[in-house]
């Protein structure tokens, strides 16, 4: 069974710094691309950051670039997400997420959608 | 960025009838189209990608059309379950998600 499980989160005063990370079990974890997307209070979901599966390539939305950072240990299974410089509209809900693909019969590749998703870690920027 | 429009907001129905929910993209994201499906205090869980193909242990009465720029939701009998906030989400050119479709109980 996939499992993806969120810690880390927590009250941080404004320009503070939180990891997260996000153990993930049930599969071959070093395969997939991973993500986190996050979800302020009342409001829609919102894509953050993605990691190859080597570790090799990161992406991260605007609103983020330059303060966030993500990573992964292939070797503990293991998403990461470093969040410096916080401010008060980084409070959301964080969830990791993997990247979902296929294989046609022609042997395409097709991929980009969430499959699995964690539970969530709130992280609440406030003084 | 392609932006993700879902209408309408809230989606009033009675148990047993038929839901349509819309995704409109701002440009052609070809079938790189997700919906997925969120209940309070819960993470979202897919249940179409490839803008037809329902996820596993999905149940047959969700179904996803359309290409391009227009893409529909059908759950053809809604069950006690499947009132929740659905969001759709393009992947074709990075990640965008719509603001949201409420189905709530008429």
């Amino acid at each position: 069974e996939v499992q993806l499980v969120e810690s880390g989160g927590g009250l941080v005063q404004p320009g503070g710094s939180l990891r997260l990370s996000c153990a993930a079990s049930g599969f071959t974890f070093s395969s997939y691309w991973m993500h986190w997307v996050r979800q302020a209070p009342g409001k829609g979901l919102v894509w953050v950051s993605r990691i190859n599966s080597d570790g090799s390539s990161t992406s991260y939305a605007d609103s983020v670039k330059g303060r966030f950072t993500i990573s992964r240990d292939n070797a503990k299974n293991t998403l990461y997400l470093q969040m410096n410089s916080l401010r008060a509209e980084d409070t959301a809900v964080y969830y990791c997420a993997r990247e979902g693909y296929y294989y046609d019969s022609s042997g395409y590749y097709y991929g980009g959608y969430f499959d699995y998703w964690g539970q969530g870690t709130l992280v609440t920027v406030s003084s | 960025e392609i932006v993700m429009t879902q209408s309408p907001a809230t989606l009033s129905v009675s148990p047993g009838e038929r839901a349509t929910l819309s995704c409109r993209a701002s440009q052609s994201v070809s079938s790189n189209l997700a919906w997925y499906q969120q209940k309070p205090g819960q993470a979202p869980r897919l249940l179409i990608y490839g803008a037809s193909t329902r996820a596993t242990g999905i149940p047959a009465r969700f179904s996803g059309s359309g290409s391009g720029t227009e893409f529909t939701l059908t759950i053809s009998s809604l069950q006690s379950e499947d009132f929740a906030v659905y969001y759709c989400q393009q992947y074709n050119n990075w990640w965008t998600f719509g603001q949201g479709t409420k189905v709530e109980i008429k």
